[in-house]
């Protein structure tokens, strides 16, 4: 089946850490996003990429890193530096045809 | 700047009946709107999208229209079930942009 896979699941951080959200898709597209969903607040672009080795910021860049070295793969690291990294954090990506996104099922990040 | 508003932000609602979710946005160049379900702690399901030249689309008990000019959508629901109930956000993407923008959701409980 076609889809967006996100890991971990759930994911507990020590304050000072990086920490490496994956997210993998096999629908062939080549857009690619991170959200950040806080209660309240609606979606947050943080991140995303048109094309492999290319991405821009989103709204909410700072303290947060990516990579789009596969088409298939964009992970987001949130860095220490980031000021309040507990969040539910969702991966999407979209068919470049219709426009249509697509998300995976979300990593919920806590910062201990 | 795009805005995308979406009211009530709770609705509650007894089995069976019929009812209207609504999204206003503010600028009406858009590319296409979707419309997504969201259950508690997961990622969100693209229920229906419209092209920017499309008036409506329909899914089984759902359907969603489009007016451009007024900067307004609906979700049209069907003979609620209990399972209907969930977060129904609504995001357009802007004419030109790879950024969709985000209401903040209606939460629907359908009560049996």
């Amino acid at each position: 089946d076609g889809g967006i896979t996100q890991s971990p699941k759930y994911l507990f951080r020590k304050e000072g850490q990086n920490v490496t959200l994956s997210c993998e898709q096999n629908l062939n597209h080549d857009a690619m996003y991170w959200y950040r969903q806080d209660p309240g607040q609606g979606l947050r672009l943080i991140y995303y990429s048109q094309i492999v080795n290319d991405f821009q910021k989103g709204d909410i860049a700072e303290g947060y890193s990516v990579s789009r070295e596969k088409k298939e793969s964009f992970p987001l690291t949130v860095t220490s530096a980031q000021k309040n990294p507990t969040a539910f954090y969702l991966c999407a990506s979209s068919n470049a045809q219709t426009g249509e996104l697509f998300f995976g099922e979300g990593s919920r990040l806590t910062v201990l | 700047k795009q805005e995308v508003t979406q009211i009530p932000a709770a609705l509650s609602v007894p089995e069976g009946e019929n009812l209207v979710l609504n999204c206003s946005f503010t600028d009406s160049a858009i590319y296409n709107l979707q419309w997504f379900r969201q259950d508690p702690g997961k990622g969100l399901t693209s229920l229906l999208l419209i092209q920017s030249s499309q008036r409506e689309q329909t899914s089984g008990r759902l359907n969603a229209s489009l007016d451009k000019s007024s900067g307004r959508s609906t979700l049209y629901i069907a003979a609620s079930q209990p399972g209907d109930s969930a977060t129904y956000l609504c995001a357009v993407r802007p004419g030109g942009s790879e950024k969709l923008v985000f209401g903040k959701g209606t939460k629907l409980t359908v009560n049996p």
